[in-house]
């Protein structure tokens, strides 16, 4: 079967950093993806990995290892406005997206 | 403001009653996509379309039809309502083929309560 496994919540603590892994077993694979969703609205894209590596994007980096089946996003200079869902995505053999349940991450002050 | 449009934005629906979810984009985007989201669960697809004119089923199509007429619109419709269909229901789009990298775009989604 193919799935997608991440925590289900993190607390940390604002100007601070975090990392959400993202582990998967999929039928092929052709990307990953982050996804931010605050409570009540739509996802919204965040970063897409495909090669082995760190993608950074301003405080937001992403980082994948295709042999280990493992991702992870890493949030720096933590914000009150970071305090969401992040979802993990797989995009299968077949280009369909396989998503994980999401991470609920609280930031304190 | 380019993105997509789904409506209604909430509903409460009686049991076997039928319903359409409306979903427009104003992006030329060639796929388009519907999902659930419930609880502890990750966003599971319900029927997909690569171009207008095709359609295809996802993982949970059971009770739930699609057409896609034209690029812009792609309704999903409960044919039956049932209780486990209660949800929240996400349309997004990509552009598709090797554009797909960078993610799909979603509308802002709607709640869906069946009683």
């Amino acid at each position: 079967g193919q799935n997608i496994d991440q925590p289900t919540e993190m607390t940390a603590t604002e100007g601070a950093i975090v990392q959400i892994n993202c582990t998967y077993q999929t039928s092929g694979f052709n990307g990953l993806f982050w996804y931010q969703q605050h409570a009540g609205e739509a996802p919204t894209f965040l970063s897409y990995n495909v090669l082995d590596g760190l993608e950074e994007k301003g405080r937001f980096s992403s980082f994948l290892s295709r042999s280990k089946g493992y991702s992870y996003l890493l949030l720096k200079e933590l914000q009150m406005k970071d305090s969401a869902s992040y979802l993990c995505a797989v995009s299968d053999s077949n280009y369909q997206l396989i998503w994980g349940a999401g991470t609920k991450l609280i930031i304190k002050p | 403001i380019a993105g997509i449009t789904q409506a209604p934005t909430s509903q409460i629906l009686a049991a076997g009653r039928r319903m359409t979810l409306r979903c427009t984009q104003d992006m030329r985007h060639n796929a388009m996509y519907w999902y659930r989201q419930d609880l502890g669960l990750g966003l599971r697809l319900i029927h997909y379309s690569n171009t207008a004119g095709t359609t295809g089923k996802g993982e949970v199509p059971d009770g739930y039809s699609v057409s896609r007429a034209n690029t812009d619109d792609f309704p999903l419709t409960l044919a039956s309502a049932v209780p486990s269909q209660t949800s929240v229901y996400f349309c997004a789009s990509s552009e598709g083929g090797d554009s797909f990298k960078e993610g799909y775009t979603f509308g802002s989604g709607t709640r869906l309560t069946v009683v």
